[in-house]
């Protein structure tokens, strides 16, 4: 059972938006500025899309955003495109040198 | 550019030492003042981070593996290693090794394309 509770699957339409949420509690997600989202592709490596709740690595599009409220973080992709459609996993600080717990992952798929 | 690469057995027997080791080029692990670390992913699960080691050679490791886990650094090869000890069929994974490559210590920039490891008899 993960750290991080991610809902298993999301989906949306191309160009719509579409949110994922990664719920965990005040020791982790809600106590640190520390969650992290990576993408990732069926036999692929994860890729790092959003890091400390609201930073987008160079090359990252901006259509990628992050946010915190409480013990929640959310994902959101706007204008969604197939390429989009992909393993999504969240991960925070969990104090304690504990770098990251992960969420189980949520699998978006573009309708 | 940097590249992480992983390699090992690809088979280990229940109750042995599973050992892996990342080959990291384009950077140096012992001058960059970088984490490097170590996650798994079992089949069809989500990730787990392992361990980090600081350039200076400090580690911190995940609480709940921490007793069977060591992580270190060979500087002369530039390679970074892990060793898992006492295995079961719950350590089956692909094993990535990757770093933030940055200032950062949370968050995993850079990736390895991962190695499966199978824990079986």
């Amino acid at each position: 059972q993960s750290a991080l509770t991610q809902p298993p699957s999301a989906s949306g339409s191309p160009g719509q938006s579409v949110t994922i949420s990664c719920t965990g509690t005040s020791s982790d997600v809600g106590g640190y500025n520390y969650v992290s989202w990576y993408q990732q592709h069926p036999g692929k490596a994860p890729k790092l899309m959003i890091y400390e709740v609201t930073k987008r690595p160079s090359g990252v599009p901006d259509r990628f955003s992050g946010s915190k409220s409480g013990n929640t973080a959310s994902l959101t992709v706007s204008g969604l495109q197939a390429e989009d459609e992909a393993e999504y996993h969240c991960s925070s600080y969990a104090g304690n040198n504990n770098f990251a717990v992960f969420g189980g992952g949520t699998k978006l798929t573009v309708l | 550019q940097l590249q992480l690469q992983e390699s090992g057995p690809g088979l280990v027997k229940p109750s042995e030492t599973l050992s892996l080791t990342c080959t990291v080029s384009g950077a140096s692990i012992s001058s960059s003042s970088y984490y490097w670390g170590w996650i798994r992913q079992s089949p069809g699960k989500g990730l787990e981070w392992i361990g980090s080691l600081y350039y200076n050679g400090n580690t911190h490791y995940n609480p709940s593996l921490k007793s069977r886990v060591t992580i270190s650094v060979d500087t002369s090869k530039n390679e970074l290693s892990l060793k898992l000890r006492s295995v079961t069929a719950a350590d089956t994974a692909v094993y990535y090794c990757a770093s933030p490559y940055s200032n950062g210590w949370s968050f995993f920039d850079q990736w390895g394309q991962g190695t499966l490891v199978t824990v079986s008899s």
